[in-house]
């Protein structure tokens, strides 16, 4: 079956430092993959989408990375802060192009 | 301009009863979606649309149904509600196929089924 898996333990870091949440998938011949964040009691927001023919995607102090060898994406935070604490998702489309799957998601906190 | 906007944001309901979710959107968006998010389940797609007048089953579509007659609009109904359908509900939408760019989430509708 289809799995797409994140770290259940939450990341704890201190400010200034860099986050990296990890993200593996089983089953899947992904074309793309997506990176979500999640505040408590709101919807997920996307960050960012790479391409599997895509090695490695910036954007501001964001970097993902898509190893399709290894079927794993790394989604990096540097000099993180204290209001990038939230959850993280990352989602893969199983077969269509019109559903996405998503990770059970990793928490995040920075502390100062 | 709204986005996504979703109504009512928190419900009770009791077993058996029914009610439905409301989910409007006023970016013109072709594709909108359900998801429903529980603890350590993570999210899961109910049903989806990618345009009006066309439907289709997710993961999980057992105790839904949807409907969508207009660009705009994709209300969720659940028939007889059961205490497995406590949860936050979220719909989604996204102007074409999702290799296209992302989703854009409504705020949630949380859920309660004594």
């Amino acid at each position: 079956s289809q799995k797409i898996e994140q770290n259940s333990e939450a990341l704890n870091i201190q400010e200034g430092k860099t986050a990296t949440l990890t993200c593996n998938y089983t089953n899947y011949s992904p074309a793309y993959l997506q990176w979500y964040r999640q505040d408590p009691g709101r919807g997920p927001v996307f960050l960012l989408l790479i391409r599997e023919n895509e090695k490695e995607k910036r954007k501001e102090r964001l970097k993902v990375t898509f190893d399709t060898t290894l079927k794993q994406s790394l989604f990096h935070i540097t000099a993180s802060q204290p209001a990038d604490s939230a959850t993280y998702l990352c989602a893969l489309d199983p077969y269509s192009g019109y559903a996405l799957n998503f990770g059970k998601g990793t928490s995040l906190l920075v502390t100062p | 301009n709204a986005g996504v906007t979703q109504t009512p944001k928190f419900q009770v309901l009791k077993t058996g009863q029914s009610m439905t979710l409301q989910c409007a959107q006023d970016m013109n968006h072709e594709y909108m979606s359900w998801y429903r998010q529980d603890p350590g389940m993570g999210l899961r797609l109910i049903h989806y649309s990618v345009g009006a007048g066309i439907t289709d089953q997710g993961e999980v579509p057992n105790g839904y149904n949807v409907s969508r007659s207009t660009t705009e609009d994709f209300p969720l109904r659940l028939l007889s509600a059961a205490p497995s359908q406590t949860s936050v509900y979220f719909c989604a939408t996204l102007p074409r196929g999702l290799n296209t760019g992302e989703l854009f989430f409504g705020e949630g509708s949380r859920l309660t089924v004594l």
